[in-house]
């Protein structure tokens, strides 16, 4: 069992929709939770940064995180069609050097 | 990419050959990393290092080699002992190695090798 799990997808959804992405994890030492946002061609871009549990918003994105159930997600409302990328969460314990990735959602907003 | 810079973009290298990528920065962050991808199997750290002149295997750092001889500069060569060197590689920084600051990528290089 991989230690973060991810639907690769891919996920298609009309412009306008409201978009849930998830990871569940394993290991319940992980504290500090990332969703990165990759075109194709294009390095991974963070987009939300979050530690332990809770919400954090940022515009039309959401980052959540369930500690209790190993469990974060991030919401995408009106979605457009430039949103379409690959999404990846990442998770780190406290002060370790490297992060563990999920291996990406990819995501479709039709027009 | 914020300021790093991966080249080149696409590389092309017959089997057998070693091969060097580059990775330039300047964020003036400590830490570097490199980071292999492949589809369905998200990154994977093959080589890190918080500081200059010194750099850790990663989990998968086998037939790779790095030098960090500059803090702007952590080139990864591919070797001959890689038995599938064809990947998608991304080279990442980070303010301060133990730091929980997240990750910065570069946008990669894709090598093929045939």
């Amino acid at each position: 069992q991989k230690e973060v799990e991810q639907d690769p997808g891919p996920l298609s959804v009309p412009e306008g929709a409201i978009v849930s992405l998830n990871c569940t994890y394993s290991n319940s030492a992980f504290q500090y939770f990332m969703w990165y946002r990759q075109y194709s061609r294009k390095g991974p871009e963070l987009l939300m940064y979050t530690y332990s549990s809770g919400n954090k918003e940022d515009g039309r994105f959401t980052a959540q995180v369930d500690k209790s159930s190993k469990y974060i997600s991030l919401f995408i409302r009106d979605s457009q069609p430039s949103d379409s990328a690959t999404y990846l969460c990442a998770m780190s314990e406290e002060g370790r050097r490297a992060l563990t990735f999920g291996s990406g959602t990819r995501l479709q907003v039709q027009p | 990419d914020g300021g790093i810079t991966q080249s080149p973009k696409y590389l092309f290298r017959k089997e057998g050959q070693n091969v060097t990528l580059s990775c330039e920065q300047n964020l003036n962050h400590d830490a570097m990393y490199w980071y292999r991808q492949d589809p369905g199997q998200g990154l994977r750290l093959i080589y890190y290092s918080q500081i200059v002149n010194d750099f850790q295997k990663g989990d998968i750092a086998e037939g790779y080699s790095v030098s960090r001889e500059k803090k702007e500069s952590f080139p990864l060569t591919v070797t001959s002992a890689q038995k599938n060197p064809t990947a998608f590689y991304l080279c990442a920084t980070k303010e301060v190695a133990a730091g929980n600051s997240p990750l910065h990528f570069g946008n990669g290089t894709r090598l093929t090798v045939t």
